[in-house]
């Protein structure tokens, strides 16, 4: 199954800030998925990320908060924007090959 | 859209017993099921997945499941636990006309000496 990179493993952020978490995978897929697991919660679909496409957001979730990058069929991006304290979450990316993998996580913390 | 329930919130077991998850799910064909597993401060590990065929699953980490259509349900078992073993364990469902996965609440698993 595929392998991926993510980082930041995790981060203190400042509020009004922005960060962007970063995925790599080790082979060409074709979408991968962002989760945004809040504390103490199960996991939500932030967005599905095709490359050469825009991002499919769930309903609750917005380009301007939460934009992502495809630029190829390895690597995303989900920046997190002008975050609150409510944003501290973990946020997990995610391929579909024959099962769904995820990443480590990014945990961040917003102050 | 499906969905899933995992009834039980937290389970407590001792180290050598037996342990089982439940899982149900809501979905009107046949469903992709998955558990998987959560360790404190890290991601979502795999344990194993149902796309079609038997029924009974087999997983890593001595994990093993069965889906039992009539029941919509896809419980985890393992025979005998081991500390390590302590973690979140989240079912999830997804389509095979749909990449997105629906997770449950989750299932928090303490082990007792």
């Amino acid at each position: 199954s595929a392998v991926i990179s993510q980082k930041p493993s995790r981060d203190i952020c400042q509020r009004g800030t922005s960060l962007t978490i970063q995925c790599q995978v080790d082979s060409q897929v074709t979408m991968m998925f962002w989760y945004r697991q809040q504390p103490g919660q199960s996991l939500t679909l932030i967005a599905t990320a095709n490359q050469g496409s825009e991002a499919t957001y769930e309903s609750g979730f917005v380009i301007d908060k939460f934009p992502i990058s495809r630029p190829n069929l390895t690597f995303s991006t989900l920046t997190v924007s002008n975050m609150s304290p409510e944003d501290s979450s973990i946020y997990l990316c995610s391929v579909e090959e024959r099962g769904y993998t995820f990443g480590s996580g990014t945990r961040l913390t917003v102050v | 859209a499906q969905s899933v329930t995992q009834p039980d919130i937290h389970i407590t077991v001792s180290e050598g017993a037996s342990l089982e998850l439940r899982c149900n799910y809501s979905y009107g064909a046949t469903p992709y099921l998955f558990w998987y597993v959560q360790s404190p401060g890290q991601g979502l590990q795999l344990l194993l997945k149902y796309f079609s065929g038997d029924t009974l699953v087999q997983g890593i980490k001595g994990f093993e499941a069965e889906f039992k259509r009539s029941q919509s349900s896809f419980n985890l078992r393992k025979p005998s636990v081991h500390w390590s073993d302590a973690a979140e364990y989240f079912c999830a469902v997804g389509a095979s006309n749909d990449y997105k996965l629906s997770f449950g609440a989750g299932t928090t698993v303490t082990v007792r000496a």
